[in-house]
């Protein structure tokens, strides 16, 4: 099982980007799929859920309203979009499979996001 | 949401030392708590689940207990691979927060 994060870069305040989330070695649509960042010096901070089928979603109060995700199960990719960054969202981006029993088992490597005028 | 406190916030140990880290939550969370190793320019590390389940191939080394609002974190003969920050986590509630994590230096 492995997930690759990528759309990660240096981005100025105010402005949008996406992250994708791409999966390979398991059934990517049996699983919901959470993002979790790290910013420089700080500890981890989750930050999305989206369930197995896309049917929910639930974002922490810091990214809600400026973040939405979307999956594609057929290509086994998951995104995020952010909108409106603020500095205070620059932080490695990891994406993990989970599921209610295992909690949070595999994780991606991570990609950066910057947030810098 | 729920606020995990570990403690200590930092840890100094030695090679061969067994060392526990202890996470407690602010409102039950029954056994849904999971434990993770993270280092410096590395995906975190999935160790444990409903609190005392180690992750597949995980060594046995490590070791979580604990139900309800307090849980702990135990890691025997320490290696120098050992030597990174602990990260517990509640999955009982959304927002599935972290503790603040626990920092194990030699």
């Amino acid at each position: 099982a492995q997930l690759v994060e990528s759309g990660g870069g240096v981005v100025q305040p105010g402005r949008s980007l996406r992250l994708s989330c791409s999966a390979s070695g398991f059934m990517f649509s049996t699983y919901a799929i959470y993002w979790v960042r790290q910013a420089p010096g700080k500890g981890l901070e989750w930050v999305a859920v989206m369930a197995h089928d896309g049917s929910t979603e639930n974002y922490a109060v810091s990214v809600r309203g400026r973040c939405a995700m979307s999956r594609d199960n057929a290509n086994k990719t998951l995104f995020l979009q952010m909108h409106s960054l603020r500095p205070e969202d620059s932080a490695t981006y990891y994406c993990a499979r989970g599921d209610n029993y295992f909690g949070l088992d595999v994780w991606g490597q991570g990609t950066t996001v910057t947030v810098s005028s | 949401d729920i606020h995990l406190t570990q403690s200590p916030s930092s840890l100094s140990a030695s090679v061969g030392d067994r060392v526990t880290i202890t996470c407690r939550a602010s409102e039950a969370i029954g056994h849904y708590l999971a434990w993770f190793q993270k280092k410096p320019g590395k995906a975190p590390e999935a160790l444990i689940y409903t609190a005392s389940r180690l992750q597949s191939g995980v060594p046995s080394k490590f070791s979580g207990s604990g139900s309800g609002t307090d849980f702990t974190l135990t890691i025997s003969s320490l290696q120098p691979e050992d030597f990174a920050t602990y990260y517990c986590q509640q999955y009982d509630t959304f927002p599935y927060t972290f503790g603040q994590g626990t920092r194990l230096e030699i």
